[in-house]
């Protein structure tokens, strides 16, 4: 079975950082290109970064290019993000799940971790 | 970016009906489409994936259908447990994008 466990949430104030992480474990994590999608509250669902499997290729829409920063350790089944420049509207349940190129779809996701961001 | 666009926002429908979600392109995704359902308190869970594949364990209940631009979720006959907030998402492109979702409620 494969379980995804997200730590590193919590508040920040508008413009500092925070760096997520998510141990995998049951997948041949180094397979598997890796995602971050995030739940602004009662909200919808945002993709906001991917990996290829090896890491070498990254990817990101325009809401978090140049502030957010997705990474993996094969070694360790870690996936991390560095996220900085945060903003209020970044506040939301950061999922980690496997997907993104070049499959594209998302299974299974973890229970997330909460980023607040607020003074 | 490719928005996707759900219809209706919420849906009342009674237990044992069946129902038809909607999901709009705006431009072709072709049949790279998934659908996911999210219960309160939990996270998203993967029912259909290349438009009309069921993933694994997801109940014969469930299908989907369409291409280009134009899908649907069909819930054959609706379970307690199928009350629920639907979503889905294109894979056309790396730069994915969901729908706002449909919330199913006891009518």
């Amino acid at each position: 079975e494969v379980q995804l466990v997200e730590s590193g949430g919590g508040l920040v104030q508008p413009g500092g950082s925070l760096r997520l992480s998510c141990a995998a474990s049951g997948l041949t994590f180094s397979s598997y290109a890796m995602s971050w999608v995030r739940q602004a509250p009662g909200k919808g669902l945002e993709w906001v970064s991917a990996i290829t499997g090896g890491g070498g290729s990254t990817y990101y829409p325009d809401s978090v290019k140049d502030r957010f920063t997705i990474s993996r350790d094969n070694s360790k089944n870690t996936l991390y993000l560095q996220m900085s420049s945060l903003r209020v509207e970044d506040t939301a349940l950061y999922y980690c799940t496997p997907g993104g190129p070049p499959t594209g779809w998302f299974d299974p996701w973890g229970q997330g971790t909460l980023v607040t961001v607020s003074s | 970016e490719i928005v996707m666009t759900q219809s209706p926002a919420t849906l009342s429908v009674s237990p044992g009906e069946r129902v038809t979600l909607s999901c709009r392109a705006s431009q072709s995704v072709s049949s790279n489409l998934a659908w996911y359902q999210q219960k309160p308190g939990q996270a998203p869970r993967l029912l259909i994936f290349h438009a009309s594949t069921r993933a694994t364990g997801i109940p014969a209940r469930f299908s989907g259908s369409g291409s280009g631009t134009e899908f649907t979720l069909t819930i054959s006959s609706l379970q307690s447990e199928d009350f629920a907030v639907y979503y889905c998402q294109h894979y056309n492109s790396w730069l994915y994008t969901f729908g706002q979702g449909t919330k199913l409620d006891i009518k």
